[in-house]
């Protein structure tokens, strides 16, 4: 399996901001997968693209697509302190096993 | 929804124990995965399962080893404990399919003084 690479580490916003993490891979994939992890707690799965979709919404977030540069964005429209926790893409070029990155740290301040 | 339940959030062992770590899942998923979390190092894959007694090698499998003699439930053993397996351990499901996404549990934070 490949490693995404989040961009950027970190960043820090004010409640009601929309936030924008991107991701980077390699070789092609399958889907991409996106998951947030909130302090001491486990990764909970966002959001899963496919390779022949382009953009993929679930209520606040906007998952985009472009297999052409092979990188991904996730966007996180009217954030709230809720939304603070690490981000991390997972590209899956068609096995059962995931390789995650660092992630990206969010931190929304009210 | 999945539930994956970890035996323990916080755990204190001794160098040289023998030390188990127990994730049950409810989903009949035919996949499951240890991990360890370090900061600066992301999570790093240990051994996962994709069958009831099937076991594979992750990234980092040295010092561990581990055991699924139901599909329900996946132990991860730290055969003899030393203070650089001090981690978060976070145990994950999925599917059988390759596509399909992973489901956590809460983790267990392992110290080994």
């Amino acid at each position: 399996s490949q490693q995404g690479e989040e961009d950027p580490q970190a960043l820090s916003i004010q409640e009601g901001e929309n936030a924008t993490m991107n991701c980077s891979y390699k070789t092609s994939i399958n889907n991409l997968q996106w998951y947030r992890q909130n302090s001491g707690r486990g990764l909970v799965h966002l959001i899963l693209i496919r390779s022949n979709e382009r953009e993929k919404h679930s209520g606040r977030l906007r998952v985009t697509l472009d297999t052409s540069k092979k990188s991904s964005s996730l966007l996180i429209t009217a954030s709230r302190a809720a939304d603070t926790a690490s981000y991390f893409c997972a590209p899956n070029s068609g096995y059962s096993t995931l390789t995650f990155g660092k992630g990206t740290m969010l931190l929304v301040s009210p | 929804d999945v539930k994956v339940t970890q035996s323990s959030r916080y755990l204190v062992k001794r160098t040289g124990e023998k030390v188990f770590l127990e994730c049950v899942q409810d989903m009949d998923h035919e996949n499951m995965f240890w991990y360890r979390q370090d900061p600066g190092l992301g999570l790093r894959l240990i051994y996962f399962s994709y069958d009831v007694k099937m076991k594979e090698k992750g990234d980092i499998p040295e010092g561990y080893s581990v055991s699924r003699e139901k599909k329900e439930r996946f132990s991860l053993i730290l055969e003899s404990a030393s203070t650089n397996q001090t981690s978060m351990y976070l145990c994950a499901t999925s599917k059988g399919h390759s596509n399909q996404p992973q489901h956590f549990g809460d983790g267990t934070r392992l110290s080994i003084l």
